[in-house]
């Protein structure tokens, strides 16, 4: 069975500083792994996805992962943070031949102080 | 606008009240699924469907019932909601394959008293 963890329930940072959310998984077969965010009172939204391919994935607003399958581990960065970035991010694997399940991580809330 | 609508957005209600939560879809989303999101247990998935008539349990299902009667749709029914049901739910539907991404509605507050 899969799993995720997410090992930092709170990173508080200042604004343009870097971050790195952290993301392990367990799976004995290959997966996707997704990054998704919650801004406040909303329902979450794709930030990127590693399907195959490069292990370095980026989104639109900055952010980064990089799948290391050896460390089975699909850190998030983002090199200067804004305070808009202030989120709960949720890092989430499926299996690749299995439609079924989408699983989440417990989710890192990320608070940018000004 | 392509969106998952969820209805409504905030309920308190007491125990035993049935009760349903609505969800609809407008991108023609073969899969939907509702989750439960809970302060340090992140989302979980409460039931899932594949396709119209296809449904299947998720991680926590107990105490949920959904049915899947036309693709669009895909409410969650509460028979006999209790207080460990206080919690946020979120609708979310995909199209295809679980390499894509899943859409999420914007979440209904619930409180069993």
């Amino acid at each position: 069975a899969q799993s995720v963890t997410q090992l930092d329930s709170q990173v508080p940072v200042f604004e343009e500083a870097p971050v790195e959310l952290r993301c392990n998984y367990s799976s004995s077969v290959s997966v996707y792994l997704f990054w998704y965010v919650q801004y406040p009172n909303q329902g979450l939204q794709l930030l990127l996805k590693y399907l195959s391919g490069s292990t370095l994935v980026e989104s639109i607003n900055g952010f980064e992962a990089e799948f290391n399958k050896s460390q089975t581990s699909f850190h998030l960065r983002k090199p200067s943070v804004h305070i808009s970035d202030t989120a709960e991010y949720f890092c989430a694997v499926s299996e690749a031949h299995n439609t079924d399940k989408l699983i989440f991580g417990t989710g890192t809330r990320l608070q940018v102080f000004p | 606008e392509a969106q998952v609508t969820q209805n409504p957005r905030y309920l308190i209600t007491v125990t035993g009240k049935k009760l349903t939560v609505t969800c609809s879809q407008n991108m023609n989303h073969e899969y939907m699924s509702w989750y439960r999101q809970d302060p340090g247990l992140g989302l979980r998935q409460i039931y899932y469907s594949m396709n119209v008539e296809v449904t299947d349990k998720g991680d926590v299902p107990e105490g949920y019932k959904v049915s899947r009667k036309e693709k669009r749709n895909f409410p969650l029914i509460l028979e006999s909601p209790s207080p460990n049901q206080t919690s946020l739910y979120f609708c979310a539907s995909r199209f295809g394959q679980s390499n894509n991404e899943q859409f999420f509605g914007p979440g209904t507050r619930l409180t069993v008293l």
